[in-house]
């Protein structure tokens, strides 16, 4: 459970769809996350699923999983520059959190 | 409802040195974990406290250590300080939203060792 990883940086243009990418090990994990970084900023929590699930879908957010694969994905419709953050996925199995190392989103205006 | 709080917001120490971080989780969370940012990296876990005791710790050495306090608030403590323990600290609380064991984040303490 301790090999999350996410592609490191992503560049989109406003109003394009944003796609980022993760990876995990540990098929036991139980919910995987998605938080937000702002600079100088904590972690603001985005989104979760939960492991049986295959896709959630919170207003521009769509999160989708694979669980066959141990791949999350995070899709941001119609990103805006205000959506350019270093964004992380974590997995949780039993209570012990798991980070990507983030993934740097950069709108162009 | 006040979120986590952290202080001081930043730190400046010299090697050698110990460090004091303090956290606030939100009220009625029992749960406070910690993490390292160092820069450019991503979260490395190293503690987690629950009901005033520390259930799991990180591949960190001992050196890093904190404890809980009966109002839930917590410290951690990193002693003879190195160049390198220079990052962000990170503090979380945790609560069940439905199932869903969620962490909310604090905005970190900004620790510099020269």
């Amino acid at each position: 459970g301790e090999d999350v990883e996410q592609s490191l940086f992503l560049s989109v243009r406003e109003g394009d769809s944003s796609v980022i990418n993760c990876t995990y090990t540990d098929s036991s994990s139980t919910y995987l996350y998605w938080y937000k970084q702002e600079p100088g900023a904590g972690l603001q929590l985005l989104t979760y699923i939960f492991s049986n699930m295959d896709m959630k879908q919170d207003q521009r957010l769509t999160v989708l999983l694979n669980k066959k694969d141990k791949h999350l994905s995070l899709r941001i419709a119609d990103t805006q520059t205000g959506d350019s953050a270093i964004y992380f996925c974590a997995e949780n199995n039993f209570n012990k959190f798991y980070f990507g190392s983030g993934t740097k989103l950069n709108v162009k205006p | 409802e006040a979120g986590v709080t952290q202080s001081p917001t930043h730190l400046i120490k010299t090697r050698g040195q110990q460090a004091t971080l303090r956290c606030s989780p939100i009220s009625g969370h029992t749960s406070v974990y910690w993490y390292q940012q160092a820069l450019g990296l991503g979260l490395q876990f190293l503690l987690w406290y629950d009901e005033g005791e520390e259930r799991n710790r990180g591949n960190f050495p001992p050196r890093f250590s904190g404890r809980q306090f009966p109002n839930y608030s917590s410290e951690l403590n990193v002693n003879a300080l190195e160049l390198e323990d220079s990052a962000l600290y990170l503090c979380a609380s945790s609560a069940r939203q439905g199932r869903a064991e969620t962490q909310y984040f604090g905005p970190g303490t900004r620790l510099t060792v020269l």
